[in-house]
Parts: C-alpha cells; structure tokens; sequence
C-alpha cells in the first residue's frame, strides 16, 4: 500500500481480555516504530523493530504488553488482560533507514477498555 | 536512555505573529532531531528536520536551529496562520535508532 495501515481502527474491549492489534508498515521500510498516545497527551515509545537487530522493547510499560514482527513486513501488538488504563491510540510509524530518515505514521488503533 | 523535554506546553499568538518552541535533549549521541505536527484526530507528520553536522535549516516560514553543544534545538514559525495551529512534537534519535518524542506544544493561533 501506499502508506502505514493499522488495523482495526478502532477496537472496545471489556477489562481482562487480551487484544492484538496489526501494523502493516511501507513496503522497504526496515524500521518500525509502536507508541501510545494517550487522550490530550504525548507519544509514548513502546517499542522499535529495526530489520533482523534484536528488537528495543525499553517501551513496553509492563509484562502484559508484547509486539512481534516478522522480517520486514507486519507487526503485532499484544495487550494481554486488558486494564482501563491501556485506553489510549496506538500509532505505527516506519521509516526507511531507523532513526535517520522521516517515519511515517499509519492512523492509528483506537482502544477503548470497558 | 534518551530523555527529551519541551517548552512550552502551550503556545498563544496573534495570526502574522512568530512562534517558538524549544526542546533539549540529554544523550549527546543523538544526530538527528525531526518535527512532527499533528492536527487535531490525525497522525503526526513531519514537518522538518534537522541533522548534527549543520546548525540551522529553513523551509518556507518554518526553521529549525540546533546547538549541540548546548543540546538543544528549537523550531521557529514565522507569519502564523490559523492552520498553524496543531500540537508540534520535537524528537531525538540516539545513535539513529529508536525515535524518543518530547512532551508536544499545543500551539493556537487567533485570526
């Protein structure tokens, strides 16, 4: 495609249970990027995947959180026993070269826990 | 790790006004420093951006400035418009790897 695509856009689910969220990131792009964007808030960096280098996971703001990718081409998000507290956006960003070129943001996951 | 802080949190002007924003960075392997603007229900989208081996770049009215040594770097806005308006996020790249994204200024420009 032509730009980053997330799936699903938006995604209600109740307290406790698990939520995958999909990343398809520009074709070439090496890197890929997962934040959080809380409502009114900043970009919160979760984790960064950079070609076949061990991924950066210092992001990932608990054990319930994880994010696979596979080569160069889609990434998962997983939020295992979902809280209130992980509401929030989650954007994907990829670039072409890591943290030397623009990254591209698909349009984000909105994740609302009930 | 790398930890970027921005300043101010909001920024209030006249349209034709200038705007400034300021953000300083704390790993000095960082070399390149981009601006993102994110419209209201949108995604963020880089605006500029700026590398360690040069101080100053301009685009139209936007510049960004940098100084290493000082870690710091700022983004000038000059002749604003209302469509300015938006939240802007400076960044850092520490060894050009991970993306680590300041606070955001919310920026409003009144016709």
């Amino acid at each position: 495609g032509a730009g980053v695509s997330q799936s699903p856009s938006n995604k209600v689910t109740e307290k406790g249970k698990d939520v995958e969220l999909r990343c398809d990131p520009i074709s070439g792009h090496t890197a890929l990027y997962w934040y959080r964007q809380r409502l009114g808030q900043g970009l919160e960096f979760l984790i960064y995947f950079q070609g076949n280098s061990a991924p950066d996971k210092s992001g990932l703001p608990s054990d319930r959180f994880s994010a696979e990718r596979t080569g160069e081409s889609v990434s998962t998000l997983t939020i295992q026993r979902t809280q209130q507290e992980d509401s929030a956006v989650y954007l994907c960003a990829s670039s072409l070269g890591g943290g030397r070129t623009e990254a591209f943001f698909g349009q984000g996951t909105r994740l609302t826990v009930v | 790790g790398e930890n970027v802080e921005q300043h101010p949190s909001t920024l209030s002007v006249q349209e034709g006004d200038s705007a400034v924003i300021k953000c300083t960075y704390s790993d000095s392997a960082s070399n390149y420093f981009p601006w993102y603007k994110q419209e209201l229900g949108k995604r963020p989208q880089l605006i500029i951006d700026i590398r360690s081996n040069v101080g100053e770049k301009k685009d139209q009215r936007i510049a960004v400035t940098l100084n290493k040594t000082a870690k710091h770097f700022s983004l000038h806005i000059t002749e604003t418009q209302p469509e300015d308006s938006a939240v802007y996020f400076c960044a850092a790249t520490p060894g050009f790897q991970k993306l680590v994204f300041g606070t955001g200024t919310r920026l409003l420009v009144s016709p």
